[in-house]
């Protein structure tokens, strides 16, 4: 059974920084593109980065660029978002997402998310 | 950016009613299209991947058509459970995005 279990938000100030990660199992973690996706309080969804498998490429949303950085370790199964200078408007729910494939980047298997909020 | 556009806003039907959900992307994603379910407080769920492909485990009142610009999701037979938000989401360019949501509720 392929479990996301996100870990990491929590409460900070504008222009702190925090690293979320996303702890996976019950499928070859390497051969799989893996995405963080947002949801702000009572709005829809945000994709936010992606990272391919096999050693593939990142990818990020334009309001996200330079701040956040996505990473993976195959060895622990692992995806991570850090996240640098944080703003109220990054305040969301973060869920991580498996894509259906290397490049499918359709999401069948998602975590139950984690809350970042920003306000001083 | 590949703007989605979901229509309509908010759907009010009946249990055993059918409904009928739409999705049109600013230019073509061809068939990278998907749609996902999400009840409150919960993840999403994928129901259909790229365009009319149901997703394992789920029930086939759920099916999906479409391509290039134009797509649609039909869910016949509502159950109670049905009665949640839907997006649609495509993976044809980056960067990927998500339509606005379509909330079925009841009527």
């Amino acid at each position: 059974e392929v479990q996301l279990v996100e870990s990491g938000g929590g409460l900070v100030q504008p222009g702190e920084s925090l690293r979320l990660s996303c702890a996976t199992s019950g499928f070859i973690f390497d051969n799989y593109a893996m995405t963080w996706v947002r949801q702000a309080p009572g709005k829809g969804l945000k994709w936010v980065s992606t990272f391919s498998g096999n050693g593939g490429d990142t990818h990020y949303a334009e309001s996200v660029k330079g701040r956040f950085t996505i990473s993976r370790d195959n060895s622990k199964n692992t995806l991570y978002l850090q996240m640098d200078s944080l703003r109220a408007e990054d305040t969301a729910i973060y869920y991580c997402a498996k894509g259906m494939t290397t490049l499918n980047h359709h999401f069948p298997s998602w975590g139950q998310g984690t809350l970042v909020t920003v306000s001083s | 950016e590949i703007v989605l556009t979901q229509s309509p806003a908010t759907l009010s039907l009946f249990p055993g009613d059918t409904a009928t959900l739409s999705c049109s992307a600013s230019q073509t994603v061809n068939i990278y299209l998907a749609w996902y379910q999400q009840r409150p407080g919960q993840a999403p769920r994928l129901l259909i991947y790229d365009a009319s492909n149901r997703a394992t485990g789920i029930p086939a009142r759920f099916s999906g058509s479409g391509s290039g610009t134009d797509f649609t999701l039909t869910i016949s037979s509502l159950e109670p459970e049905d009665f949640a938000l839907y997006y649609c989401q495509q993976r044809y360019d980056w960067p990927l995005t998500f339509g606005g949501g379509t909330k079925v509720e009841i009527k």
